[in-house]
């Protein structure tokens, strides 16, 4: 069975701190995908990065970092220099065949 | 190029009554997915569907839910006989094809209330 496990349930640091989500999965598929989702309070899905299991290349877009280790099966989520809309509920996801597994989320709030 | 159009986004029922829930995917997409959140909690799979075809189910209450998407029109989520326990966000998300690299683009979410 497949399992994400988000074990930060809430985060609360000072706005331009840097702050790390944590994602830790389990599937026994050798081709699986692994996502990062914002939601914010107005409660839409926002899709903020895919990554395949045979690139493990870590990511960088603007002020978010992904470290990907299939060694440890983490998908760790940075974001450096935090501002106050970064506040939101973040979700990992995994998805092996066609369904996504959602870890429990955790919700980060920027405070100013 | 319209998104994934869910409708009504609001939907309060009375317990007993029934919930119907609209998913538009987008244009060219055939595969359809719902999710459901509930109150602090991630979402949780419910029912993957084509075209007239149910292809997963795995996720769906053994009773009072169904699930359908008609050659014609949107995908529909009906909840029989709401409960209490019903309320909760549900998601749909659509993609076009069974690759596995494919995306799932989610909609905005239809919030149920049962009261």
């Amino acid at each position: 069975a497949q399992k994400v496990t988000q074990a930060q349930t809430e985060i609360s640091v000072v706005e331009k701190e840097d702050v790390t989500l944590d994602c830790v999965y389990e599937t026994r598929d050798t081709t699986y995908y692994l996502f990062w989702y914002k939601q914010p309070p107005s409660g839409e899905l926002v899709f903020l990065i895919r990554r395949n299991s045979f690139d493990e290349q870590n990511e960088i877009s603007g002020r978010y970092s992904w470290n990907f280790q299939k060694s440890t099966s983490s998908f760790n989520f940075t974001i450096t220099a935090s501002q106050v809309v970064d506040s939101a509920v973040y979700f990992c996801a995994l998805r092996g065949a066609q369904k996504l597994v959602f870890g429990q989320g955790t919700r980060l709030t920027i405070n100013p | 190029n319209a998104g994934v159009m869910q409708n009504p986004r609001h939907l309060v029922r009375r317990r007993g009554q029934e919930a119907r829930l609209r998913c538009s995917p987008m244009k060219g997409h055939s595969h359809v997915y719902w999710y459901r959140q509930l109150p602090e909690e991630g979402l949780k799979f419910m029912v993957y569907l084509q075209k007239e075809n149910i292809i997963d189910e795995s996720g769906m209450p053994k009773e009072r839910f169904s699930a359908e998407f008609p050659k014609e029109g949107p995908s529909i989520l009906r909840i029989q006989q709401v409960v209490r326990g019903d309320s909760a966000a549900y998601f749909c998300a659509s993609s076009p094809g069974l690759a596995p690299n494919n995306e799932q683009f989610f909609g905005p979410g239809t919030r149920l209330t049962v009261l």
